[in-house]
Order: C-alpha cells, then sequence, then structure tokens
C-alpha cells in the first residue's frame, strides 16, 4: 500500500513565525504535491514538483515556498506564517506517466493555525 | 481552464439507502478519479475511471467521456460512508488535477 506521512496532525503557530510542513512518500512516486483546503473553496493547489530539486508554481503559491531534496521528501515552507495562511494542508503524490496524470495518493493532512 | 462542478452539494440519507452523486465537467479529460475524505480529513481514493464503468463493494462509478460527466453510486449506505465525495479530472498535459467542490454525504443511523 501506498503510504504518505506528514509530520503534524495539528500545528499552531504565532505570526510571523517559520513554519516547515514536512511529506514522506514510500512509493518512489515522481510528482508531490501541496494543497490546501478550505470551507467553501475547496483543494486549491500551492506547488508541486515532478523531479528531485523539480518545483512548480500552483495556483496560489503567494507565501509559500518548497524545497524537494530527495525524492521521498516535499517540505512547505511558510516564510512568515500569517493568519491567513490557517488551513487544513494536505500532501500527495503520483506516479509520472507521461502521457496522462496517475491517480494521487494523500497524506492524512496538517491542520495549521497561525495565531 | 476547465470546470468541474458536483451534484448535489449536500446530501443527508437514512442508513441503507442508495445515493448517486454527479461530476460534470467542461473539457474533454482522459482520466478522472473519485475521492472520498472522512471527517478527519483524510482522502482516500476511490476510483480511477477515465471511461466505462467499475465496481469496489458496495460503490461503483461510471464515467461517460464523451457527455462529459461522471457518477458515483453507493448503495446500501453506511454511516461511515458519511463524508466529503470529490471527482477530479487532469488540469492540462501535465499531472495537475483540478478537484470539484464536493458533495457531503451524512448517512444517519
Amino acid at each position: 500500500d501506498v503510504k504518505v506521512t506528514q509530520s503534524s496532525r495539528y500545528l499552531v503557530k504565532r505570526t510571523g513565525e517559520k513554519v516547515f510542513l514536512e511529506c514522506v512518500q514510500d512509493m518512489d512516486h515522481e510528482n508531490m504535491f501541496w494543497y490546501r483546503q478550505d470551507p467553501g473553496l475547496g483543494l486549491r493547489l500551492i506547488y508541486f514538483s515532478y523531479d528531485v530539486k523539480m518545483k512548480e508554481k500552483g495556483d496560489i503559491p503567494e507565501g509559500y515556498s518548497v524545497s524537494r531534496e530527495k525524492k521521498e521528501r516535499f517540505s512547505l515552507i511558510l516564510e512568515s506564517a500569517s493568519t491567513n495562511q490557517t488551513s487544513m494542508y494536505l500532501c500527495a503524490s503520483s506516479f509520472n506517466r507521461g502521457t496522462s496524470t496517475d491517480t494521487q495518493y494523500f497524506g492524512p493532512g496538517t491542520r495549521l493555525t497561525v495565531l | 481552464g476547465i470546470q468541474v462542478e458536483q451534484s448535489p452539494p449536500d446530501l443527508i440519507l437514512q442508513e441503507g439507502a442508495n445515493s448517486t452523486l454527479r461530476c460534470n465537467f467542461s473539457d474533454s479529460v482522459n482520466n478522472l478519479q473519485w475521492f472520498h475524505q472522512n471527517p478527519w480529513g483524510q482522502l482516500i481514493n476511490l476510483f480511477y475511471i477515465p471511461s466505462g464503468t467499475k465496481q469496489n463493494g458496495r460503490l461503483s462509478a461510471t464515467t461517460v467521456a464523451t457527455e462529459r460527466y461522471s457518477l458515483l453510486y453507493i448503495s446500501s449506505s453506511q454511516t461511515t460512508d458519511s463524508g466529503v465525495y470529490f471527482c477530479a479530472v487532469p488540469m492540462n498535459r501535465d499531472d495537475k488535477i483540478i478537484f470539484g467542490k464536493g458533495t457531503r454525504l451524512h448517512i444517519l443511523p
């Protein structure tokens, strides 16, 4: 079974803090994704990566950065957390099929509260 | 870009009832995924179904790509079926997908 893990289920941080959210997958997937989920807005893509050291902006990258130093690990960084970044953060991974998208497998999510 | 619409937005049913959830998409796609998000937030992929019909226990899904819709059927609902059901389709030629807003299903005991 594919396993995607996230470093924390719940996280509380203060405005201005630097926040690291870690995601690890064990299926040798090329693609990894970070989403945030907010009531009424659904899932929105923040960043994704299709290879080590590669990253692409999603729909809402402002205020975030990412790091992919190893294939299995994809980190989301909030350089200076703000209250409007309070949200549920979901990490996912998938194989790179080339011509079509493959199934995405999700981690359990991190519920971040910024005070 | 491609639009994904799900209906109904909310559904409340008694345990044992059957239900049909719909996903419409605005452009041709080469695959479609259905997910279930449980009350604790975990997203589980149910089906990867570019066309045709697939079944997994009490759940089945049908995608009619030429008419740009997919249906998820849940038979003999159980309280553990509660949660939000999302469909998702590819955004373009890379590996990104776009999600619908979901159908929130609540099964009453």
